[in-house]
């Protein structure tokens, strides 16, 4: 059964850093792209971030265009966003998200949440 | 933009439900496909995927779902709902930037 597993979300002050990763398995992660989402308290769903297979292609949302980071080590079947000057309306829950093309995301992490505050 | 209406939706079991999701621009991509997706998002899981490009189901999804529409303007029915349809349901268009729509939050009377 495919499984993306988050980690890394934490507690952090506004202008930290943190790096989310998704580690993924039973499905060949170097064929996929795949994408982080997030979903402040109580809002809705917002697209973060996609990479394409070999991480030659990188896309962003305009809100955290400079701010944030996809990478992906396709050895180790991982998936990691780098978070950087955070600020309160990056808090969130992450999640990770296989894209199956153009958007259709069948499979999806639990989440890992990321608070900001001082 | 992608905009949802209603916002909100009591529907008493049994009974249809229709969500509409407007799109700013055009979602009709050059290479003829058209990537307008619904998700649901059922009460402290993940979004799961229901309806992919405008009308196909995705697998086991019940056949009580259905998707239509064109161009910038889309609807996801409902032909008869069940209690477990509770949830926030989103469209999300691929074609551009894969931006969601901002939700309807569908509930039983």
């Amino acid at each position: 059964e495919v499984q993306l597993m988050e980690s890394g979300g934490d507690l952090v002050q506004p202008g930290g850093s943190l790096r989310l990763s998704c580690v993924a398995s039973e499905f060949i992660f170097s064929n996929y792209w795949m994408t982080w989402v997030r979903q402040a308290p109580g809002k809705g769903l917002e697209w973060v971030a996609i990479i394409n297979p070999d991480g030659s292609e990188k896309s962003y949302a305009d809100s955290v265009k400079g701010r944030f980071t996809i990478s992906r080590d396709n050895s180790k079947n991982s998936l990691y966003l780098q978070i950087d000057s955070l600020r309160a309306e990056d808090m969130a829950i992450y999640y990770c998200a296989r894209d199956d093309g153009w958007g259709y995301k069948v499979y999806w992490g639990q989440g890992t949440p990321v608070t900001v505050s001082s | 933009v992608m905009t949802q209406t209603p916002l909100s939706l009591s529907v008493t079991p049994g009974q249809p439900a229709s969500i509409s999701c407007k799109s700013s621009q055009s979602l009709l991509h050059s290479n003829g496909n058209t990537y307008l997706h619904w998700y649901l998002q059922k009460p402290g899981q993940s979004p799961q995927v229901l309806i992919y490009e405008v009308s196909r189901r995705s697998s086991g999804v019940p056949d009580r779902f259905s998707g239509s529409g064109s161009g910038t303007d889309f609807t996801l029915k409902i032909s008869r709902v069940e209690a477990e349809d509770v949830g926030v349901y989103y469209c999300m268009e691929g074609t551009h930037l894969r931006t969601f729509g901002q939700g309807t939050k569908v509930e039983i009377k």
